[in-house]
């Protein structure tokens, strides 16, 4: 089974610009989830989407959006983008369901995408 | 505030030895953790994961602890190898798809 596929893998943007990154999960998982790395700062949390809903939201500003489609392939927009935007943004697809109870399906991420902003 | 912590942001241990990764949380709400490894210029690779009604799982080499008294996980890896040098995060959430991780604790094994 494929795992989860971003692209592209490196970007490099300019101050002001806009960007999107894709993602496709795993077949058959429909949650897919987005994250942002920074040094120091581990993983961070950005929104999860499920059955094209976003069903969880992070504490980042509204110059990030994403979306799902309804095969399950996520995007995720940056507008007006600021220097303290370059980071590693990693997706994450899980064959969870409905209200996550105990245990469950962990999650799967791809190798991520590398923005630079100058 | 920082929910999860990994107050240890690296560590060294031989090859055959044990080698133990900490992670501290603050939410008595968080129901599932998750271990993930990383290595660079990768995404994540999960391990293993524990639900709060236990208080040990394993899986080959890795074993998981959770005290929930202490609000308090740690995995052991037995026994270290080079190829487990990597970042480890550890991943909480509360009945949800939205999990924090802490900051990760960069593992060297020494040959």
């Amino acid at each position: 089974k494929a795992g989860v596929t971003q692209t592209p893998r490196y970007l490099i943007k300019t101050r002001g610009q806009q960007v999107t990154l894709s993602c496709s999960p795993i077949s058959g998982h429909r949650s897919v989830s987005w994250y942002q790395q920074t040094p120091g700062q581990g993983l961070q949390f950005l929104f999860e989407y499920f059955s094209e809903t976003q069903r969880n939201k992070g504490n980042f500003p509204g110059r990030f959006s994403g979306r799902q489609f309804s095969n399950s392939r996520s995007e995720m927009n940056v507008s007006t983008l600021e220097l303290g935007d370059s980071a590693l943004y990693l997706c994450a697809s899980s064959a969870g369901t409905g209200v996550r109870l105990g245990t469950n399906s962990p999650l799967h991420f791809g190798n991520g995408t590398r923005l630079t902003v100058t | 505030d920082q929910q999860v912590k990994q107050n240890s942001p690296s560590l060294s241990v031989q090859e055959g030895r044990i080698s133990i990764l900490n992670c501290d949380y603050t939410n008595s709400m968080f129901d599932y953790f998750l271990w993930y490894k990383k290595y660079p210029a990768e995404g994540p690779t999960f391990l293993i994961s524990i639900s709060s009604i236990k208080d040990k799982n394993e899986d080959g080499r890795f074993t998981v602890f959770l005290n929930k008294s202490a609000k308090h996980l740690s995995l052991h890896i037995v026994p270290s190898q080079p190829g487990d040098s990597a970042v480890y995060f550890c991943a909480a959430s509360e009945r949800t798809y939205k999990y924090i991780f802490g900051t990760g604790t960069r593992l060297k094994v020494l040959a």
